[in-house]
């Protein structure tokens, strides 16, 4: 079962930063990664599919990188509705759909 | 506008039985594969359950395998989650989410289930 670690837990910037958010699998997933993004109280948004492809109605400041085991979610310049939970999530060892823990990122 | 709505939460027992039910609209239900996603009070999201298009093939967690069961009445455009001899752990919020080419695109708001004495 492949494992996905995200880090850091917790990311603090203030709005206009980068952000840069990780994950990484336990072996490799090619490019079967996705990253959700999750305000409270409300349901995952899909933002990045296939590792790097923005799904529709993303901003451009979203981008994802990576590929086999060590993936990145860039956030060009933080707005203040990024400021969320963002998860990933591998497809390629199929089933369990299994999700990374989480990053969280806040305002400082 | 594709919709997702799930229905049948509650507060249960441990070792009781409860069914949830999400209503598609929107989209073409039939063509679609669909999964049921969890998430426990301040926790991350744990994928539960998958079923196909045409309900052919299935596919659990580990965690809930033998106690749920997954089913859809594409003539309904409805998706279900039978859970059975539910558990403490069990608590979450449960989302239903479409499966577009591998990726969970449309999600539900979520539904509450309370597994507590």
């Amino acid at each position: 079962e492949i494992v996905l670690t995200q880090s850091p837990a917790t990311l603090s910037l203030s709005p206009g930063e980068r952000a840069t958010l990780s994950c990484r699998a336990s072996q490799s997933v090619s490019s079967y990664l996705a990253w959700y993004q999750q305000k409270p109280g409300q349901a995952p948004r899909l933002l990045i599919y296939d590792a790097s492809n923005r799904a529709t109605g993303i901003p451009a400041r979203f981008s994802g990188s990576g590929s086999g085991t060590d993936f990145t979610l860039t956030i060009s310049s933080l707005e203040p509705e990024d400021f969320a939970v963002y998860y990933c999530q591998q497809r390629s060892n199929w089933p369990p759909g299994a999700f990374g823990g989480g990053t969280k990122v806040e305002i400082k | 506008e594709v919709q997702l709505v799930e229905s049948g939460g509650g507060l249960v027992q441990p070792g009781g039985s409860l069914r949830l039910s999400c209503a598609a609209s929107g989209f073409t239900f039939s063509s679609y594969e669909m999964n049921w996603v969890r998430q426990a009070p301040g926790k991350g999201l744990e994928w539960v359950s998958y079923i196909s298009s045409s309900g052919s093939t299935i596919y659990y967690a580990d965690s809930v395998k033998g106690r749920f069961t997954i089913s859809r009445d594409n003539a309904k455009n409805s998706l279900y989650l039978q859970m059975n001899s539910l558990r403490a752990e069990d608590t979450a919020v449960y989302y239903c989410a479409r499966d577009s080419n591998d990726n969970f695109d449309y999600w539900g708001q979520g539904t509450l289930v309370t597994v507590s004495s």
